[in-house]
Parts: structure tokens; sequence; C-alpha cells
């Protein structure tokens, strides 16, 4: 089946720091989603990517959407304490059944 | 508020019991799914239902059954619980297709002793 690696696993930084994440995936996707979980709660959308190419931004938040629709990048600029949570990337097929695949997660730590 | 909802937060039951999760969306969406996180924190899909049908059907025991009285419910209810089924179990939904966001419920999580 289709699957997303993030990597590493965990990711430690100091506040004020800016962080990179990236996702990359066997298969094609046609969305790319970026979503944030803290303790306790489901995950929330950050960013989503509509087309090959895309770049958007919230915030101080920012992400790309591959050229080969392979990977995704998120990049967090001048983190602060509360970015600290789980951040997966997503991926979303085609179809009117599509389904939202998962990567692994990488949990952030920010060190005040 | 405008949101996914899931009761019960937290359910400790054991092994052998039935027991039934509830989700209940406000969004006007169109599809629910269920996810299940295990301890590694993975998210993986579950169900699918669209407007009350089933769309998708992971490999799943036949021991889950989801239920969709209507489209903005979607519940849950496992037979015979096992340990391995402790995890934390997400509601979504979504509008049906490729450019809709799933917009989660804060979970349920169920421990089996």
């Amino acid at each position: 089946g289709q699957q997303l690696n993030q990597s590493p696993q965990s990711m430690f930084i100091q506040e004020g720091e800016d962080v990179s994440m990236n996702c990359t995936s066997s298969s094609i996707f046609n969305t790319w989603l970026w979503y944030k979980q803290d303790p306790g709660e489901g995950p929330v959308l950050l960013i989503a990517l509509y087309k090959a190419g895309e770049l958007t931004s919230n915030g101080r938040l920012t992400a790309q959407f591959g050229i080969t629709r392979k990977d995704s990048f998120l990049n967090i600029s001048a983190s602060i304490p509360s970015d600290v949570g789980i951040y997966f990337c997503a991926g979303q097929d085609t179809g009117a059944n599509s389904k939202l695949t998962f990567g692994k997660g990488i949990t952030l730590s920010v060190r005040p | 508020d405008t949101a996914v909802s899931q009761t019960p937060k937290y359910l400790v039951t054991q092994m052998g019991n039935d027991k039934s999760i509830k989700c209940e969306q406000n969004l006007g969406h169109d599809t629910m799914y269920w996810y299940k996180q295990d301890s590694k924190k993975f998210l993986k899909i579950m169900f699918s239902y669209n407007n009350k049908e089933l769309i998708i059907n992971e490999t799943v025991p036949n021991r889950f059954s989801p239920k969709s009285p209507d489209k903005a419910h979607l519940n849950l209810h496992i037979n015979s619980l096992e340990l391995g089924d402790s995890a934390v179990y997400f509601c979504a939904s979504s509008y049906r297709g490729t450019n809709s966001p799933l917009h989660f419920g804060n979970g349920t999580r169920l421990t089996v002793t």
C-alpha cells in the first residue's frame, strides 16, 4: 500500500530557531496536508496543498507541494514553545472515495 | 461550536466486552471516517461512510462494525474486545472528494484490560 516517510521521529530545537520537516512518498498524491496533534487532542489541519509546486504560508508556517507530487516539506520559522507537538504529513489520492494516508509523524520539542 | 465530537473521551473495559463509540459532526460534511492511532502514534484509516453508505473498509476485524444512522453521525461498535484493541480512535469528517481536508474529533482512548 501507499506509504509516507517522515523522519526523524523526534526533533529538538531551541526557541527562536527555524525547523524544516520533509515527507516523501512511494506514490503520487493529488493533495498534501500537514496536521499538528497536541496531547489529548485530535490532529488539526495546518496547511493544505492542492497543486504540484504550490507554496503556501500560514503565519510562521510554510509548506510546499513537490513538483514530482511525491514529496512535501513544512517549515516553521522563529519557533515558540507552543509549537511543541506531533506533526503529520498526509497524502490524499484521487477519486470520489479518496482516502488520507498519514506519515508516522515527527515529535517536535522546543527548548525555551 | 462547529466541530466533530466524540463520546466518550475515555473508555476502560475488560476483554470480551462489547462497547460503542459515538461521533457526530455539525460541519455539514457528507463523509465520515474512523481512524485508529496506535501506541506509536501511527494513524490508520479503518472505515469511511458517505451519506450513510460504506465506501472505505480497510482490513479491520469484523468485530468492528460502524453504523451511520445519518450523514452527521458515525458510530463504532466493537464486539468481543481484545487487548490489542487498546488505542485512540479518532472520528473525522470531510466533503467527499480530493480537495476536502479531514476535520478530526478529539479522540476516544480505549483501554482493554
